[in-house]
């Protein structure tokens, strides 16, 4: 079965600085990867998502990740970051294996701006 | 558009009783999700509906746990003589169309206490 990890339970940076949150996941087999955004008391928001072609992906609100097949990785960054953007993060996976369309999400990544 | 909605939005019930939550997805779409989120964890897989058909309930943890779309909108999570690991957010999603592409759609959540 799918498993995903976000290597980073908590990450802290200052506002203007740039993130990267890390993900792997568990197989290379074919597979749709996704980042989703939660702010508090609000459901998951889709950030990006790869399903083929250029390995990296552009997204909402200045996010990108790039999908590496061969280290099973799709790593979220963003070159500066605002107070606006504190938020949990979660990386997700969809098996085309899979009969269906579930996602597997990692455990989230809590990102917090600091001025 | 109205996105995904849920209600209610807080639960607090006692051990053993049982509760109904319900997901209101986007009108005329095809496949719905149930997923539980304990505190701390991102999402996990409940089951999947296409239609009014459940085709995966494999996430579900027990025979307690019972869900239904017998109209092919609305749905309904059942759970039956609550415990307190029950204690979680329930998000409900919902996508356009049946395919892994497809992107999800989120509602808010019901956060369930059990005490």
């Amino acid at each position: 079965a799918q498993s995903v990890t976000q290597l980073d339970s908590q990450v802290p940076v200052f506002e203007e600085a740039p993130v990267e949150l890390r993900c792997n996941y568990s197989s290379s087999v074919s597979v749709y990867l996704f980042w989703y955004v939660q702010y508090p008391n609000q459901g998951l928001q889709l950030l990006l998502k790869y399903l083929s072609g250029s390995t990296l992906v552009k997204g909402i609100n200045g996010f990108e990740a790039e999908f590496n097949k061969s280290q099973t990785s799709f790593h979220l960054r963003k070159p500066s970051v605002h107070i606006s953007d504190t938020a949990e993060y979660f990386c997700a996976v969809s098996d085309l294996a899979a009969g269906a369309q579930k996602l597997v999400f990692g455990q989230g990544t809590r990102l917090t701006i600091n001025p | 558009g109205a996105g995904v909605s849920q209600s209610p939005r807080y639960k607090v019930a006692k051990r053993g009783q049982d509760v109904a939550l319900r997901c209101d997805p986007i009108s005329g779409h095809v496949s719905l999700f149930w997923y539980q989120q304990a505190l701390g964890q991102g999402p996990e897989f409940l089951t999947y509906f296409q239609n009014e058909a459940q085709l995966d309930k494999s996430g579900l943890p027990s025979d307690r746990f019972f869900a239904e779309r017998p109209e092919g909108s609305v749905s309904t999570l059942k759970i039956q003589r609550t415990q307190q690991e029950d204690s979680a957010v329930y998000l409900c999603a919902s996508s356009l169309d049946r395919g892994h592409q497809e992107t999800q759609y989120f509602g808010p959540g019901t956060r369930l206490l059990v005490l």
